[in-house]
């Protein structure tokens, strides 16, 4: 079965940092690239970063662009998400999304998805 | 950044009636075009992609059209479990991006 599951969530302080993880089975994990798009309480989807199956080419949301670091681990089947200078509007769910293969470069639709992970920045 | 534009921003429709669902992009995206189906709670669903492919056991019901900058969802005859919000968003561009959403809700 294919299947993402994120974890690293939680509650943290404005200014401060955490890494969200996503474990990936049931595919071969190094030929996709990967995504993470959030969505804030009451709010709608909002993409955040893509990386490619070699790590070859990563993008970021400019709301995130200098704060936030994406990478993988094909070894391990993860991708991971640092998130630094963490403010209250990055307060949201974050999904981790599987994108197209490598077969068709990075242009296509998210087709798997985790359930998600709360990240919450409060003081 | 291309924009994307979804209206309504509510749909208010009975069971058994169609709903069609509009989404308009700022500036081309070819068929680059994804829907995705939201549930509080749940992750997004994929329920098309190229702007008119039904994705993996996505029920016939649904059906996508348009190119370019318009493009169009339509549920054609709803059933109770189709009652959620409707996101479209282009992943021809960087970055990519997501219209606000459609809230289809029980007439």
């Amino acid at each position: 079965e294919v299947q993402l599951v994120e974890s690293g969530g939680g509650l943290v302080k404005p200014g401060g940092s955490l890494r969200l993880s996503c474990a990936a089975s049931g595919f071969v994990f190094n030929t996709f690239s990967m995504d993470w798009v959030r969505q804030a309480p009451g709010k709608g989807l909002e993409w955040v970063s893509s990386i490619s199956g070699r790590s070859s080419f990563i993008y970021y949301a400019d709301s995130v662009k200098g704060r936030f670091t994406v990478s993988r681990d094909n070894a391990k089947n993860s991708v991971y998400l640092q998130m630094n200078s963490l403010r209250a509007d990055d307060t949201a769910v974050y999904y981790c999304a599987r994108g197209p293969s490598m077969m068709v470069g990075m242009v296509g639709a998210f087709d798997v998805w985790g359930p998600g992970t709360m990240v919450t920045v409060s003081s | 950044e291309i924009m994307l534009t979804q209206s309504p921003a509510t749909l208010s429709v009975s069971p058994g009636e169609r709903a069609t669902l509009s989404c308009r992009a700022s500036q081309s995206v070819s068929d680059n075009l994804a829907w995705y189906q939201k549930k509080p709670g749940q992750a997004p669903k994929l329920l098309i992609y190229g702007a008119s492919t039904g994705a993996t056991d996505v029920p016939a019901r649904f059906s996508g059209s348009g190119s370019g900058t318009e493009f169009t969802l339509t549920i054609s005859s709803l059933q109770s479990e189709d009652f959620a919000v409707y996101y479209c968003q282009q992943y021809g561009n960087w970055p990519r991006s997501f219209g606000q959403g459609t809230n289809l809700e029980f007439k």
